[in-house]
């Protein structure tokens, strides 16, 4: 089983819709949780860490359930500038190392 | 506040040669990670450094593969006798030593590889 699973995609949405993504982690040691974007051929950024209580910054909205292992990450009004693939992303039980699932791909079309 | 630089950004070689990989962390940052991502797959850690000392080298493979973080000077990655497996593209990250955002790890633009 990997450690950090995510559905590969490609999610394809129009602009304006709502996409959620989600992601399953196997460590239960695992201490802190966060979303990258990663546009093609460059390097991954912070989108947004993740915390139990839930977080959002504008448009994007993240979950955790530690009980469930399972991290979400919400998207509203989508825009054609938020396709890319979508990292989830975790840290912890044991290091400093972040592992990473494969990631989400997200394509906005007009 | 300039940000993860890393040099070369594509770097060709043929099988047999030496790679070096530089990486020069965000000013103020103390901790430098190396993490590969091979083509169509997703990033793996390989070495976690501080400097003058690797910290968590569990990912790199035990062979041909070194890390370094000097006193002075950029974090180095070392790749000998480079073979096409070897081709993907390496990250390089670096974070606080603590403050309110050690946790986060910057990334820098990566090095292409391409082993000929």
């Amino acid at each position: 089983r990997k450690e950090v699973e995510q559905d590969p995609g490609p999610f394809n949405v129009p602009e304006g819709a709502t996409v959620a993504f989600n992601c399953t982690y196997s460590n239960s040691a695992s201490q802190s949780f966060f979303w990258y974007r990663q546009d093609c051929r460059k390097e991954p950024k912070l989108l947004m860490s993740v915390y139990s209580s839930g977080n959002e910054d504008g448009r994007f909205t993240a979950q955790l359930n530690r009980a469930s292992q399972y991290i979400s990450l919400l998207i509203r009004d989508s825009k054609l500038s938020d396709s890319a693939t979508y990292l989830c992303v975790v840290k912890g039980g044991g290091g400093n190392k972040l592992t990473f699932g494969t990631g989400t791909q997200l394509k906005v079309e007009l | 506040n300039a940000g993860v630089m890393q040099n070369p950004r594509h770097l060709v070689r043929r099988r047999g040669q030496e790679a070096r990989l530089r990486c020069s962390p965000m000013k103020g940052h103390s901790h430098v990670y190396w993490y590969r991502q091979l083509p169509e797959e997703g990033l793996k850690f390989m070495v976690y450094l501080q400097k003058e000392n690797i910290i968590d080298e569990s990912g790199m493979p035990k062979e041909r593969f070194s890390a370094e973080f000097p006193k002075e000077g950029p974090s180095i990655l070392r790749i000998q006798q480079v073979v096409r497996g070897d081709s993907a593209a390496y990250f390089c990250a670096s974070s606080q030593q603590g403050g309110p955002d050690f946790e986060t790890q910057y990334f820098g633009p990566g090095t292409r590889l391409l082993v000929l």
